[in-house]
């Protein structure tokens, strides 16, 4: 079975610039979930959608948006960059509430 | 505020001895406890994970034990190998798939 996968590997954006981050979950898997990781903040919760819905989201400004599709697949969108946007992106599925989170390896995004 | 605090930072093992992480939380309501490694250049990869019923669960060198009443859980690496030396994480689950994660343990086995 294929695992989460996450489109482009890389990015480089200049501050203002918007950028859109794309995951394809494990099929089968309806639960997706982003999460930022910086070395200073660790892994911090974005958001998380089941079927097509947004059922939370995290501290973030409105900046960070998402969406889901009805084939489960996931994109993220960060509007007006700004430096501390610089992280790596993660996307992690899962097959249902209470089920683990599985990771895609990430999204490494660069602001200059 | 910091709803899972993790420690150590970093953490130095020789090769064959144990390899002890701690975590604890605040959240009662959290209801599902994994720890995941992470690589250099990869996603966090689910290691051992445990429900607050249950005090202790075991796979392979890897052990979790929990402590409900203090709000405390920690991961044991027996034999620790140097293909160990990773980045390990804590995480505790909340509504709808909401984890909250450690700030994480870099752990360097030495040979």
């Amino acid at each position: 079975k294929a695992g989460v996968t996450q489109t482009p590997r890389y990015l480089i954006k200049t501050r203002g610039q918007q950028v859109t981050l794309s995951c394809s979950p494990i099929s089968g898997h309806r639960s997706v979930s982003w999460y930022q990781q910086t070395p200073g903040q660790g892994l911090q919760f974005l958001f998380e959608y089941f079927s097509e819905t947004q059922r939370n989201k995290g501290n973030f400004p409105g900046r960070f948006s998402g969406r889901q599709f009805s084939n489960s697949r996931s994109e993220m969108n960060v509007s007006t960059l700004e430096l501390g946007d610089s992280a790596l992106y993660l996307c992690a599925s899962s097959l249902e509430d209470n089920s683990p989170l599985h990771f895609g390896n990430g999204t490494r995004l660069t602001v200059t | 505020q910091q709803q899972v605090k993790q420690s150590p930072q970093s953490l130095i093992v020789q090769k064959g001895g144990i390899s002890i992480i701690n975590c604890a939380y605040e959240n009662t309501a959290f209801d599902y406890f994994p720890w995941y490694q992470q690589f250099p250049g990869k996603g966090p990869a689910l290691l051992i994970a445990i429900r607050p019923d249950v005090s202790e669960k075991k796979e392979g060198r890897f052990t979790i034990s929990f402590n409900k009443s203090a709000k405390q859980f920690s991961l044991h690496i027996m034999d620790s190998q140097p293909g160990d030396s990773a980045t390990y994480f804590c995480a505790a689950k909340g509504g709808f798939n909401k984890f909250y994660f450690g700030s994480g343990t870099k752990l360097n086995v030495k040979p």
